[in-house]
């Protein structure tokens, strides 16, 4: 069965400093997808960055990227330059399939809470 | 353009009563989840649909019922509310099998409080 882990619940960083936040999974299908949404403390879930398992090259989004070890079976954020607005909670996530197959349901990990200090 | 829009944003309930959130997208998106977020447990996935009129258990289905009798909307309901359904819902919309690598669109959520 696939699987999501976040070992770290909480994390700080100074402002301007750069962060990663640790993700690794396990699942036994050769194609899947793996996704990073932010949540602040306003609540809604906003969509950071995707990796897919065949790409080549790790996903970059402005500040954001996502070191992929696929050996390792690890999909870590790193976020270059922090800034306050920063601050909030970061799931990481995966489905199976290359577009999520059939269902194309997401499985969560439990969340890394940022807190960026100035 | 509003995307995923969950209605009630806030409930109170006592336990026993019952009540439906509602999620309407008009994005024309074929597949719809529910998921409930918990205190360091992320997001479980409680129910979601494949299409109009199918819907599928997920993760922590026990006492919730869905219904998408429309393509636009996916019903959650909880016919006897217990104080462990005290939570934050996600309603979620996405398309089809051959979907965006975006995965999901989140609605912004209702926090349900059951005492």
């Amino acid at each position: 069965a696939q699987k999501i882990t976040q070992t770290q619940p909480g994390m700080f960083v100074q402002e301007k400093e750069a962060v990663t936040l640790d993700c690794t999974y396990d699942t036994s299908d050769p194609s899947y997808g793996l996704f990073w949404y932010k949540q602040p403390s306003s609540g809604e879930m906003i969509f950071l960055i995707y990796q897919g398992s065949y790409d080549q090259q790790n996903a970059t989004e402005g500040r954001y990227s996502l070191n992929f070890q696929k050996a390792r079976k690890s999909a870590n954020l790193v976020i270059s330059a922090s800034q306050l607005g920063d601050s909030a909670m970061y799931f990481c996530a995966m489905r199976e399939g290359r577009y999520g197959g059939a269902t194309n349901k997401l499985i969560f990990g439990t969340g890394t809470l940022l807190a960026v200090q100035p | 353009n509003a995307g995923v829009t969950q209605t009630p944003k806030f409930r109170v309930l006592k336990t026993g009563q019952s009540m439906t959130l509602l999620c309407a997208q008009d994005m024309n998106h074929e597949y719809m989840y529910w998921y409930r977020q918990d205190p360091g447990m992320g997001l479980r996935l409680i129910h979601y649909s494949v299409g109009e009129g199918t819907t599928a258990k997920g993760e922590v289905p026990d006492g919730y019922n869905v219904s998408r009798l429309k393509k636009q909307n996916f019903l959650l309901g909880l016919e006897s509310a217990a104080p462990s359904q005290t939570s934050v819902y996600f309603c979620a919309s996405s398309y089809g099998g051959q979907g965006t690598i975006y995965g999901y669109t989140f609605g912004s959520g209702t926090r349900l409080t059951v005492v």
